[in-house]
Parts: structure tokens; C-alpha cells; sequence
């Protein structure tokens, strides 16, 4: 596709399961960032890839938040242990390359309600 | 550490008005400046950044923004609003070294009225 898409666009899911969060992004890009946006909150960083090089995980709120990103393409968020103020919207989104004036591009987001 | 803010929580202007969403930032060395809309249930949508020369950045819709060095500030404009750009607008900060994610700022949402 010609922009990054994200899967589930919606997921309901009960309190203390996991759930699996995908990205795709645009081809060729080997930046790639997930974002978080909470209800009437701005854009929160959570984790940054660039080609091979070791993630910058600096904004992972807890140890039940991980990221994985296969053949340097698709990436998956996992988030354990799912708790109510995990609810929110998740952003991914991903770039040229790691040149500080790339245009980041952004998916339509998974939106994410614990219940 | 950089950082960025947006002022105002909400800007109203009516249709045909010159419409202004503010942002100021702090960085410690060179900053890329972009901006961003986010519709109603939408990701965001690039509009404009600035990189390097012309402090006077054109973009999408119509939208402009002037980086101003000595008073850190990168405000978007647009000389004639639309309601169809009634919408949430981020402004985001990125060093050219050191963190590579974008740090925004926390939105403005820009009203339109008929």
C-alpha cells in the first residue's frame, strides 16, 4: 500500500489480557516510531527502530509494554497484562530514514479500549 | 531536552479570516520544525516542515509557516480559512542529532466557523 497501515483499526479487550498491535509501514522506509495519544492527551514517544541498529526504547511506560520489529519491515506492539489506563490510541508511523529532516509519515492508528 | 508548546488549546476564526496556530520550542542546537493535522478519528497528516533556508515554509491546503530564530518560534498561517480545516494541529520538534522521534507539542484545535 502506498501509506502505513495499522492493524486492528479497533480492539476491545478485557482487563489483564495481552494484545498484539501490527504495523506496516511505507516500503522502503527503514525508520519506524510507535506513538501513543490518549483521550484528550497529546502524542507520548514509545519506541523508535532504524534498520538494524538497537531500538531506542526510552519511552515505554512499563515492562509490560514491548516492540518487535521482524526483517527490518512490519513491527508488532505488545502490550501484557492489559490495564484500563492502557486505553488509547496507537500511532505508528515511519520515515525514509534516520536524517532529522525526513518527513515522518503516520498510520490511521489502533484504537485500544480496556474494559 | 527539547520541548514544545502550543498555547492555546482551541483557536476559533470565522470562514474567509486569516487563521494563526501558535508554537514556540525549545531545543539546545539546530531544530526541524513540522507540523501536523489530525482530523476526527484520523491519524496525522503531514503539512509542512522546515529544514533549513527559507524561513517561510509553504505546505498543504494552503497552509504557511514562518520559522523565527530570535524568538524560537514556528507559528502556522493560512490567509483565508475554511471550515473543512476545523481540525487538531500538532507542532513537532526534531534535533539533527541525538533522540530521533519528534516531541509535540499538545495540540490546538482550530474551529472554523461558517
Amino acid at each position: 500500500g502506498a501509506g502505513v497501515s495499522q492493524s486492528p483499526s479497533n480492539k476491545v479487550t478485557e482487563k489483564g489480557k495481552d494484545v498484539e498491535l501490527r504495523c506496516d509501514p511505507i516500503s522502503g522506509h527503514t525508520a519506524l516510531y510507535w506513538y501513543r495519544q490518549s483521550l484528550g492527551q497529546g502524542l507520548e514517544f514509545l519506541i523508535y527502530f532504524q534498520g538494524n541498529s538497537a531500538p531506542d526504547k526510552s519511552g515505554l511506560p512499563s515492562d509490560r509494554f514491548s516492540a518487535e520489529r521482524t526483517g527490518g519491515s512490519v513491527s508488532t506492539l505488545t502490550i501484557q497484562r492489559t490495564q484500563q489506563e492502557d486505553s488509547a490510541v496507537y500511532l505508528c508511523a515511519s520515515s525514509e530514514g534516520q536524517l532529522s529532516g525526513n518527513t515522518i509519515y503516520f498510520g490511521e492508528g489502533s484504537w485500544l479500549t480496556v474494559v | 531536552a527539547q520541548s514544545v508548546a502550543q498555547p492555546e488549546d482551541q483557536v476559533n476564526v470565522a470562514e474567509g479570516n486569516p487563521l494563526t496556530v501558535k508554537c514556540t520550542y525549545s531545543v539546545s542546537g539546530n531544530p526541524y520544525l513540522f507540523w501536523y493535522v489530525q482530523y476526527p478519528n484520523r491519524g496525522l497528516q503531514f503539512l509542512l516542515k522546515y529544514i533549513t533556508g527559507d524561513n517561510l515554509v509553504k505546505g498543504s491546503y494552503g497552509f504557511e509557516a514562518e520559522f523565527n530564530k530570535s524568538q524560537t518560534s514556528f507559528h502556522l498561517k493560512k490567509p483565508s480559512a475554511l471550515v473543512s480545516d476545523s481540525a487538531l494541529y500538532f507542532c513537532a520538534v526534531r534535533l539533527d542529532t541525538g533522540r530521533r522521534a519528534l516531541t509535540f507539542g499538545s495540540g490546538t484545535r482550530l474551529q472554523v466557523q461558517p
